[in-house]
């Protein structure tokens, strides 16, 4: 079982900042197999990144992701307000897995 | 694209419930779809897989033997039937549409808005 450790657990930004949430793999990751959701209180996940890097529908080029083997970070830059939530990594590369969510407040 | 969860409700210890998604939009049985939890104030949770025609199954070590994954292609629709339900299943349960039809594993790109289930006597 691939256990992900995401960090910080909280984050507390102000609005034009840039953050940096990183998710860290108990095994190597292959073929990068990592995605990104975001969950706002009350909603459903919504995905940001899936294949590491690559960005889903509509998604912003605000929100960056980058890494492999272990270690992955999702950045967004320029945060405004409505990117206050829980963001997640996952990995889809043994079975299926999730971090335990950094909470962004802007 | 959309998922409509439904089925969700209040059960005791030990009883069953089977949830219901049913999807519009997609071609659904090229797509495997995933169910995944969330405990009140907790992380997401996955518990179980199921490929496109149905052919494999996967589930989470926590609730196997428990719960059964299926699907039936011709009403569009994904189930999950959970039985020796424990105060610990409580939760939302969302169902997922895997983003590509070529794996069994996948990010998943499109969510329902997820049905309550309560654990309690």
């Amino acid at each position: 079982e691939v256990v992900l450790t995401q960090s910080p657990g909280t984050l507390s930004l102000s609005p034009g900042e840039r953050a940096t949430l990183s998710c860290r793999a108990s095994q190597s990751v292959s073929s990068s197999y990592v995605a990104w959701h975001q969950q706002k209180p009350g909603q459903a996940p919504r995905l940001l990144i899936y294949g590491v890097s690559s960005r889903a529908t509509g998604i912003p080029d605000r929100f960056s992701g980058s890494g492999s083997g272990t270690d992955f970070t999702l950045s967004i830059s320029r945060l405004e307000p409505e990117d206050s939530a829980v963001y997640y990594c996952q990995q889809y590369s043994s079975s299926l897995s999730f971090g335990g969510g950094t909470k962004v407040e802007i | 694209v959309q998922l409509l969860e439904s089925g969700g409700g209040l059960v005791q210890p030990g009883g069953s419930l089977r949830l219901s998604c049913a999807a519009s939009g997609f071609t659904f049985n090229t797509y495997a779809m995933t169910w995944v939890r969330q405990a009140p104030g907790e992380g997401l949770d996955w518990v179980s897989t199921i490929t496109g025609r149905g052919e494999y199954t996967y589930y989470a070590d926590s609730i196997k033997g428990r719960f059964t994954i299926s699907r039936d292609n011709s009403k569009n629709t994904l189930y999950l039937q959970m039985t020796s339900l424990r105060a610990e299943d409580t939760g939302v349960y969302y169902c997922a549409k895997h983003r590509s039809g070529a794996y069994s594993f996948d990010a998943f790109d499109i969510w329902g808005q997820g049905t309550m289930i309560t654990v309690s006597s």
